[in-house]
């Protein structure tokens, strides 16, 4: 059961337009959800993180929407430049509970940008 | 950011040995370091939570006799795959935290095993 879903396997923007990728989630009791980026062969990179007591989170071109009704995320990144292409994934934990959890990942996304 | 460094990149072994992984955190000391596994075109799958010090905590489906954890110091954490099959050629990753700090995770570069 995938508890965190990223449905568009890969998404394609024009330089200098939006990009946005969107993730959902089952388990309520997430309640941190972070963006990593990921170019093959190499570990996830950090991008930007939102805890569920906000519903927007920006860091410079990145913004990460969050709507716990709908259990629903998305990453906007404008303008996109090529070096955004890459694997996005979204992840979840739940660290109301204390302690260290492990993170639940999404498949990803694979965004492509085009010159 | 803090760098997590992994060793090695990538492994190519014969089938019935074992391997040895090794994660460092190169300037931060990592309380808890977590091992997951990436099969082709899936999402990366938790495989287990070590903290310094302690026992690894394993996720189910996960035999903790063949994927050997060992985190004996706050920089260094290991994944011992052993008797490796081919089945257990996958993308290993490990990433480390410092829950003190309350930092985000950071990744290692990987490492691609293959069993032959």
């Amino acid at each position: 059961d995938q508890q965190v879903k990223q449905n568009s396997p890969s998404l394609s923007v024009q330089e200098g337009r939006i990009s946005i990728l969107n993730c959902d989630y089952t388990n309520s009791m997430f309640d941190y959800f972070l963006w990593y980026k990921k170019y093959p062969a190499e570990g996830p990179t950090f991008l930007i993180s939102i805890s569920s007591i906000k519903d927007k989170n920006e860091d410079g071109r990145f913004t990460v929407f969050l709507n716990k009704s709908a259990k629903h995320l998305s990453l906007h990144i404008v303008p996109s430049q090529p070096g955004d292409s890459a694997v996005y994934f979204c992840a979840a934990s739940a660290r109301a509970g204390g302690g260290a959890d492990g993170l639940t990942f999404g498949k990803g996304t694979h965004l492509i940008i085009q010159p | 950011g803090a760098v997590v460094s992994q060793h090695p990149s990538r492994v190519i072994c014969k089938s019935g040995t074992s391997v040895k992984i090794e994660c460092r955190s190169l300037d931060f000391q990592a309380t808890t370091m977590f091992w997951y596994r990436q099969f082709p075109k899936q999402s990366l799958m938790l495989m287990a939570t070590s903290n310094e010090g302690s026992k690894a905590t394993y996720e189910q489906g996960v035999e903790k006799d063949k994927f050997l954890i060992n985190h004996a110091s706050l920089t260094l954490s290991t994944l011992t795959v052993t008797s490796a099959h081919p089945e257990d050629s996958s993308f290993y990753i490990c990433s480390a935290q410092d829950l003190v700090g309350n930092t985000e995770a950071f990744f290692g570069q990987g490492t691609r095993l293959t069993v032959v």
